[in-house]
């Protein structure tokens, strides 16, 4: 697999305890977001996404708000577990192309 | 299992030479994305197809082109490349432009010397 060193913001977790990942995205315009997982070696991967119209979406153990008025997204990974450890990336739609766009990406590291 | 794939996963080439890198989906899907990887930047957008035929530039597309001659395949290729284009190349697709979530290959590693 592939991955790159990312010199990175790293949010440094106690297992079990949530954790809280936060995104600022550029686009006024865009109408859907997305979270991404990247693990070390590996491709990203989906992990929930929130359309525009929405402020809270919630999956299992994963939580996205969007908070339209400040450009801002969050993740909450509730009992954050080893395997949570990883990249993770926010991601934007830009409307008028469908394009998909990467936020920089938040180390997230899990202490035993 | 439908799936996306990457060859080569590593390349070594000499710069000014020309590269291509094979992106391959099973899920019939329409539209496919070519982004590279590097430090401090994350995930930029290279190129991106909507269909067969067509092709549009992403944020950093100089010196990179894309043809997609059938649903399946998006080939990236490096003119002539460049050090500046060593980097990890990550290839994806989704259905159509409604859908949102993006599959992503397991990544192409280039290294121009």
């Amino acid at each position: 697999g592939e991955s790159v060193g990312l010199h990175l913001p790293t949010l440094s977790v106690q297992e079990g305890d949530n954790s809280i990942i936060n995104c600022a995205y550029s686009n006024s315009a865009s109408d859907y977001f997305i979270w991404y997982k990247q693990e070390s070696g590996k491709g990203p991967q989906f992990i929930i996404d929130i359309r525009s119209n929405m402020d809270k979406r919630q999956g299992q153990r994963v939580t996205v708000l969007l908070n339209k008025t400040v450009k801002h997204l969050s993740l909450q990974i509730a009992a954050t577990q080893p395997g949570d450890s990883a990249v993770y990336f926010c991601a934007e739609r830009y409307s008028s192309a469908s394009k998909i766009i990467f936020g920089s990406g938040t180390r997230l590291s899990i202490r035993p | 299992d439908a799936e996306i794939t990457q060859s080569p996963r590593h390349k070594i080439t000499e710069t000014g030479r020309q590269v291509t890198l094979a992106c391959h989906q099973t899920w019939n899907h329409n539209n496919m994305f070519w982004y590279r990887q590097d430090l401090g930047h994350g995930l930029r957008l290279i190129h991106y197809s909507y269909g067969v035929q067509d092709t549009n530039k992403g944020e950093v597309s100089d010196g990179y082109s894309v043809s997609r001659s059938n649903t399946e395949d998006l080939p990236l290729t490096l003119e002539s490349a460049a050090s500046s284009q060593t980097s990890v190349y990550f290839c994806a697709s989704r259905k159509d432009r409604a859908a949102g979530e993006l599959f992503f290959g397991e990544g192409s590693r280039l290294t121009v010397l």
